[in-house]
């Protein structure tokens, strides 16, 4: 079984609607994070947890939010879609000492 | 600010020929560097890492990066490509002391290679 999940895999979702993706991990790792990957644009941060305690924003995080569960759980919300949050949505995790990062398959939006 | 530049968007390359995909980061006195490969419809996974040491970081599938600490590069290469390495390169920096908590990835190096 994969060390991280993501659920959906795929969405297609209308404008103004809310969304929650979710991520599920099996290393015990406390860190977790939320991209989005944009042709041209690489993977940018869009939130980051280190414990359940601690939400940290990235770079873009207008129009999201999340929440942490449990140390194994960290989903994030699109509270009312836009289409220019069509996009693939990438989770993962990391260890105590921040030299690798775990990632899930994806999860790719389209906002109509 | 922070940045990870891959100059270059897209590698055409003819198969078993050497390739090198090149990634620059601002300097810091401290970092992290990666490299991950993605392939079409996947997640990312790592082909390797410089955190200290030897500058020359060997990686799976035959890839190796250098660490060029007065460059401030960290260009991945390989001798001999096979069709299979087909894929999206990032490279990636985290940055220190004290932050190494955070990844900026650059903007991706599609590599194709044509038989």
């Amino acid at each position: 079984d994969a060390d991280v999940t993501q659920t959906p895999r795929n969405r297609i979702t209308k404008t103004g609607k809310r969304i929650m993706l979710e991520c599920s991990q099996t290393k015990g790792h406390d860190r977790m994070y939320w991209y989005r990957q944009d042709p041209g644009l690489g993977l940018r941060l869009i939130y980051y947890s280190f414990d359940v305690k601690d939400i940290n924003k990235g770079e873009i995080s207008d129009g999201y939010s999340v929440s942490r569960q449990a140390q194994a759980k960290f989903s994030l919300s699109l509270e009312s879609a836009i289409p220019n949050q069509t996009a693939l949505y990438f989770c993962a995790t990391s260890g105590p000492n921040y030299n690798e990062q775990f990632f899930g398959p994806g999860t790719r939006l389209t906002v109509l | 600010a922070q940045s990870v530049t891959q100059l270059d968007s897209q590698v055409p390359v003819f198969e078993e020929a050497p390739v090198e995909l090149r990634c620059n980061y601002s300097s810091s006195v401290s970092v992290y560097l990666f490299w991950y490969v993605q392939y079409p419809n996947q997640g990312l996974q790592l082909l390797l890492k410089y955190l200290s040491g030897s500058t020359l970081v060997k990686g799976i599938n035959g890839f190796e990066a250098e660490f060029n600490k007065s460059q401030t590069s960290f260009h991945l290469r390989k001798p001999s490509v096979h069709i299979s390495d087909t894929a999206e390169y990032f490279c990636a920096v985290s940055w220190g002391p004290g932050n190494f908590n955070k990844f900026y990835f650059g903007s991706g190096t599609k590599l194709n290679v044509k038989p």
